[in-house]
């Protein structure tokens, strides 16, 4: 079946890097957009940006522009995120998920929670 | 970037009874791409409704969404014990993708 499966939670300290991944399985990889969406814990959902998994081509949301990097490994159908410069606030758990071109999110990722603190 | 505002906050009601829900742009939401996602506690957000008014797959037609420009409404026929959630809007028809804050439907 369809699904993105992320990896397992981070404990990371301010100033440091985390690297999260979702692996794709049960459809064509590149065919479909890839977003990136965090929840605070509590909060609500705020988009991060997307990356097109055929050209590698990413939209970063202004807020995360110089922070973040959307990669993907086509020959392994996973997309990355990584965010650098870490900072309290960052704690929030991570989604990816999967736009149709004609429905935004359809499938989404189990989350990866991220913490961080010194 | 558009700006949406869902109302009540929290609705309370009972198993049975009709829910709507409301969410307001900021501004015209083009080509009324604008989704309604379902969140329970500890899990990742479901789509319902993409279009404004399509339901996703797999969807009860209890729910259904309305609405275009500026203003739309998720409405749950009638209250199933499972539909107990937060509800969000969202607009997808122009970056950045953003988000309402959310409706907390809860047992009354």
């Amino acid at each position: 079946q369809v699904q993105l499966v992320q990896s397992g939670a981070e404990v990371k300290k301010p100033g440091a890097s985390v690297k999260v991944s979702c692996k794709a399985s049960g459809y064509t990889f590149t065919g479909y957009y890839m977003h990136w969406v965090r929840q605070a814990p509590g909060q609500g959902l705020e988009w991060m940006g997307g990356i097109n998994p055929n050209t590698g081509g990413t939209n970063y949301g202004q807020k995360f522009q110089g922070r973040v990097t959307m990669t993907r490994d086509t020959s392994i159908s996973t997309a990355y995120m990584e965010l650098s410069r870490l900072r309290s606030d960052d704690t929030a758990v991570y989604y990816c998920a999967r736009e149709t071109g004609i429905a935004p999110a359809d499938i989404w990722g189990q989350g990866t929670m991220v913490t961080v603190s010194s | 970037e558009v700006v949406l505002t869902q109302s009540p906050g929290t609705l309370s009601l009972s198993p049975g009874e009709r829910a709507t829900l409301s969410c307001r742009a900021s501004q015209s939401v083009t080509s009324s791409y604008l989704a309604w996602y379902q969140q329970k506690p500890g899990q990742a957000p479901r789509l319902l409704i993409y279009g404004a008014s399509s339901r996703a797959t797999g969807i009860p037609d209890r729910f259904s969404g309305s609405g275009s420009g500026t203003d739309f409404t998720l409405t749950i026929s009638r209250l199933e014990p499972e539909d107990f959630a937060v509800y969000y809007c969202q607009q997808y028809g122009s970056s950045p993708w953003t988000f309402g804050q959310g409706t907390k439907v809860e047992i009354k």
